[in-house]
Protein backbone atom coordinates (compact mmCIF):
# COMPACT_ATOMS: atom_id res chain seq x y z
CA UNK A 1 0.00 0.00 0.00
CA UNK A 2 1.40 3.77 -0.62
CA UNK A 3 2.25 5.25 2.03
CA UNK A 4 0.98 9.48 1.93
CA UNK A 5 2.24 11.93 3.72
CA UNK A 6 0.56 15.05 4.53
CA UNK A 7 0.46 17.88 7.18
CA UNK A 8 -0.06 17.50 10.77
CA UNK A 9 -2.24 20.67 11.11
CA UNK A 10 -3.50 23.75 9.19
CA UNK A 11 -4.91 27.01 10.58
CA UNK A 12 -7.59 28.96 8.37
CA UNK A 13 -9.85 31.80 9.32
CA UNK A 14 -14.12 31.36 8.28
CA UNK A 15 -14.42 32.48 4.43
CA UNK A 16 -10.95 31.25 3.39
CA UNK A 17 -10.25 28.38 0.86
CA UNK A 18 -8.10 25.75 2.37
CA UNK A 19 -5.97 23.78 0.42
CA UNK A 20 -4.55 20.46 1.70
CA UNK A 21 -1.63 18.64 -0.11
CA UNK A 22 -1.12 14.95 0.52
CA UNK A 23 2.15 13.47 -1.08
CA UNK A 24 2.13 9.54 -2.63
CA UNK A 25 5.14 9.20 -4.13
CA UNK A 26 4.75 5.35 -4.14
CA UNK A 27 1.13 5.14 -5.70
CA UNK A 28 0.36 2.23 -8.07
CA UNK A 29 -1.65 2.27 -11.56
CA UNK A 30 -4.23 1.30 -9.94
CA UNK A 31 -4.65 3.16 -7.11
CA UNK A 32 -7.56 5.57 -6.16
CA UNK A 33 -6.62 8.81 -3.56
CA UNK A 34 -9.57 8.99 -1.46
CA UNK A 35 -10.43 11.52 1.45
CA UNK A 36 -11.98 11.12 4.60
CA UNK A 37 -13.13 14.06 7.15
CA UNK A 38 -13.54 13.24 10.73
CA UNK A 39 -15.12 15.34 13.39
CA UNK A 40 -14.18 14.95 17.07
CA UNK A 41 -16.25 12.15 18.89
CA UNK A 42 -17.41 10.53 14.96
CA UNK A 43 -16.21 8.22 13.01
CA UNK A 44 -14.31 9.43 9.58
CA UNK A 45 -16.68 10.12 6.85
CA UNK A 46 -15.79 9.86 3.08
CA UNK A 47 -15.64 12.78 1.23
CA UNK A 48 -14.06 12.83 -2.54
CA UNK A 49 -12.03 10.11 -4.55
CA UNK A 50 -10.71 10.84 -7.58
CA UNK A 51 -7.93 9.17 -10.23
CA UNK A 52 -6.69 11.88 -12.12
CA UNK A 53 -7.41 15.37 -12.74
CA UNK A 54 -10.01 17.59 -10.63
CA UNK A 55 -13.01 15.55 -9.51
CA UNK A 56 -15.58 18.18 -8.24
CA UNK A 57 -18.77 17.40 -5.48
CA UNK A 58 -21.18 19.72 -2.75
CA UNK A 59 -18.08 19.35 -0.35
CA UNK A 60 -14.78 19.64 -1.71
CA UNK A 61 -12.55 19.41 -5.21
CA UNK A 62 -9.29 17.44 -5.67
CA UNK A 63 -6.86 18.03 -7.93
CA UNK A 64 -4.28 15.64 -8.80
CA UNK A 65 -1.63 16.63 -11.71
CA UNK A 66 -0.86 13.96 -14.23
CA UNK A 67 2.14 12.26 -13.01
CA UNK A 68 -0.03 10.85 -9.36
CA UNK A 69 2.44 11.60 -6.65
CA UNK A 70 0.60 14.13 -4.86
CA UNK A 71 -2.86 15.26 -4.73
CA UNK A 72 -4.56 18.61 -3.00
CA UNK A 73 -8.22 19.09 -1.18
CA UNK A 74 -9.99 22.06 -1.80
CA UNK A 75 -11.83 23.36 0.61
CA UNK A 76 -13.95 26.63 -0.38
CA UNK A 77 -15.34 29.01 1.99
CA UNK A 78 -14.19 27.37 4.98
CA UNK A 79 -16.94 27.63 8.02
CA UNK A 80 -16.54 26.93 12.03
CA UNK A 81 -17.88 23.47 10.73
CA UNK A 82 -15.39 22.41 8.73
CA UNK A 83 -12.44 22.05 11.83
CA UNK A 84 -12.06 18.44 11.73
CA UNK A 85 -9.34 16.12 10.77
CA UNK A 86 -8.70 15.46 7.04
CA UNK A 87 -7.04 12.29 6.20
CA UNK A 88 -5.56 10.97 2.21
CA UNK A 89 -5.68 7.51 2.02
CA UNK A 90 -4.20 5.78 -1.04
CA UNK A 91 -6.86 2.82 -2.39
CA UNK A 92 -7.74 0.44 -5.33
CA UNK A 93 -11.26 1.04 -5.85
CA UNK A 94 -12.85 -1.96 -5.92
CA UNK A 95 -12.13 -5.30 -3.95
CA UNK A 96 -11.80 -5.86 -0.23
CA UNK A 97 -9.52 -3.69 1.37
CA UNK A 98 -8.86 -2.13 4.80
CA UNK A 99 -8.84 1.29 4.76
CA UNK A 100 -4.99 2.23 6.58
CA UNK A 101 -5.62 5.48 7.60
CA UNK A 102 -2.30 8.14 8.29
CA UNK A 103 -2.14 10.42 11.24
CA UNK A 104 -4.24 12.95 9.22
CA UNK A 105 -4.29 17.20 8.76
CA UNK A 106 -6.09 18.45 11.58
CA UNK A 107 -7.57 21.71 9.99
CA UNK A 108 -8.39 24.33 12.69
CA UNK A 109 -10.90 27.15 11.22
CA UNK A 110 -11.07 30.14 13.39
CA UNK A 111 -13.56 32.86 13.51
CA UNK B 1 -32.15 6.63 7.73
CA UNK B 2 -30.65 4.96 10.75
CA UNK B 3 -26.43 4.96 10.34
CA UNK B 4 -24.33 2.43 12.15
CA UNK B 5 -24.34 2.32 15.92
CA UNK B 6 -22.49 1.20 18.75
CA UNK B 7 -22.98 0.70 22.15
CA UNK B 8 -21.95 1.91 25.00
CA UNK B 9 -20.27 5.13 24.00
CA UNK B 10 -18.14 4.73 26.53
CA UNK B 11 -16.61 2.16 28.90
CA UNK B 12 -14.40 2.20 31.86
CA UNK B 13 -12.71 -1.12 32.85
CA UNK B 14 -10.02 -1.86 35.27
CA UNK B 15 -7.34 -3.72 34.24
CA UNK B 16 -8.02 -7.10 33.72
CA UNK B 17 -11.86 -7.09 33.27
CA UNK B 18 -13.32 -8.42 30.21
CA UNK B 19 -15.24 -5.70 27.82
CA UNK B 20 -17.88 -6.56 25.27
CA UNK B 21 -18.28 -3.97 22.08
CA UNK B 22 -21.49 -3.68 20.12
CA UNK B 23 -22.10 -2.82 16.50
CA UNK B 24 -25.79 -2.71 14.77
CA UNK B 25 -24.41 -1.46 11.30
CA UNK B 26 -26.35 -0.46 8.47
CA UNK B 27 -29.90 -2.56 7.45
CA UNK B 28 -28.72 -4.92 4.72
CA UNK B 29 -24.87 -4.32 4.69
CA UNK B 30 -23.17 -7.18 3.81
CA UNK B 31 -19.44 -5.90 4.86
CA UNK B 32 -18.32 -4.84 8.57
CA UNK B 33 -15.44 -3.52 9.80
CA UNK B 34 -13.89 -2.86 13.31
CA UNK B 35 -10.77 -0.53 13.86
CA UNK B 36 -9.06 0.89 16.71
CA UNK B 37 -8.38 4.63 17.16
CA UNK B 38 -5.34 5.65 19.57
CA UNK B 39 -5.57 9.36 20.80
CA UNK B 40 -4.36 11.35 18.09
CA UNK B 41 -3.96 8.80 15.88
CA UNK B 42 -6.16 7.42 12.51
CA UNK B 43 -8.00 4.46 12.69
CA UNK B 44 -6.42 1.31 12.10
CA UNK B 45 -7.38 -1.80 10.94
CA UNK B 46 -8.39 -4.88 13.29
CA UNK B 47 -10.89 -7.00 11.69
CA UNK B 48 -13.38 -7.80 8.81
CA UNK B 49 -16.57 -9.81 7.98
CA UNK B 50 -18.23 -10.61 5.31
CA UNK B 51 -21.85 -11.79 6.32
CA UNK B 52 -20.72 -14.04 9.02
CA UNK B 53 -17.70 -14.88 7.82
CA UNK B 54 -14.47 -13.34 8.98
CA UNK B 55 -12.52 -12.66 6.52
CA UNK B 56 -9.92 -10.90 7.78
CA UNK B 57 -8.60 -10.69 11.17
CA UNK B 58 -4.85 -9.52 11.19
CA UNK B 59 -5.14 -6.13 12.44
CA UNK B 60 -5.92 -8.12 16.35
CA UNK B 61 -3.59 -6.92 18.17
CA UNK B 62 -3.02 -10.04 20.86
CA UNK B 63 -4.92 -13.57 20.98
CA UNK B 64 -7.20 -11.70 23.59
CA UNK B 65 -8.90 -9.84 21.24
CA UNK B 66 -12.19 -11.85 19.94
CA UNK B 67 -14.93 -10.32 17.46
CA UNK B 68 -18.05 -12.34 15.99
CA UNK B 69 -20.82 -11.72 13.57
CA UNK B 70 -22.47 -14.79 14.25
CA UNK B 71 -26.04 -13.62 11.87
CA UNK B 72 -24.28 -11.50 9.62
CA UNK B 73 -25.76 -8.85 11.28
CA UNK B 74 -24.80 -7.43 14.77
CA UNK B 75 -21.04 -7.55 15.94
CA UNK B 76 -19.51 -7.90 18.92
CA UNK B 77 -15.70 -6.81 19.97
CA UNK B 78 -14.49 -8.61 22.85
CA UNK B 79 -11.45 -8.04 24.34
CA UNK B 80 -10.61 -10.05 27.31
CA UNK B 81 -8.28 -9.42 30.56
CA UNK B 82 -8.18 -5.34 29.28
CA UNK B 83 -4.50 -3.88 29.62
CA UNK B 84 -4.30 -0.10 29.53
CA UNK B 85 -2.60 -0.13 26.09
CA UNK B 86 -6.32 -1.14 25.06
CA UNK B 87 -7.65 1.83 25.89
CA UNK B 88 -8.46 3.91 22.29
CA UNK B 89 -11.62 4.96 20.22
CA UNK B 90 -13.18 1.26 19.07
CA UNK B 91 -14.72 2.19 15.55
CA UNK B 92 -17.21 -0.41 13.58
CA UNK B 93 -17.69 0.69 9.76
CA UNK B 94 -20.51 -1.27 7.69
CA UNK B 95 -20.50 -1.03 3.44
CA UNK B 96 -23.38 -2.67 1.21
CA UNK B 97 -21.23 -3.91 -1.25
CA UNK B 98 -17.72 -5.80 -0.50
CA UNK B 99 -16.82 -4.15 -3.77
CA UNK B 100 -16.82 -0.84 -2.91
CA UNK B 101 -14.46 -0.53 0.11
CA UNK B 102 -14.28 3.43 0.21
CA UNK B 103 -17.79 3.56 0.65
CA UNK B 104 -17.26 2.25 4.37
CA UNK B 105 -20.12 4.08 6.81
CA UNK B 106 -18.74 4.19 9.94
CA UNK B 107 -20.54 4.50 13.73
CA UNK B 108 -19.52 6.89 16.37
CA UNK B 109 -17.30 4.67 18.48
CA UNK B 110 -16.55 3.75 21.56
CA UNK B 111 -14.29 5.13 23.77
CA UNK B 112 -12.33 2.37 26.04
CA UNK B 113 -10.34 3.54 29.02
CA UNK B 114 -8.67 1.00 31.24
CA UNK B 115 -7.87 2.26 34.32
Amino acid sequence: LAKTTQPISMDSYEGQEVNITCSHNNIATNDYITWYQQFPSQGPRFIIQGYKTKVTNEVASLFIPADRKSSTLSLPRVSLSDTAVYYCLVMQKTGFQKLVFGTGTRLLVSP
Amino acid sequence: GAGVSQSPRYKVAKRGQDVALRCDPISGHVSLFWYQQALGQGPEFLTYFQNEAQLDKSGLPSDRFFAERPEGSVSTLKIQRTQQEDSAVYLCASSLVPDSPYEQYFGPGTRLTVT
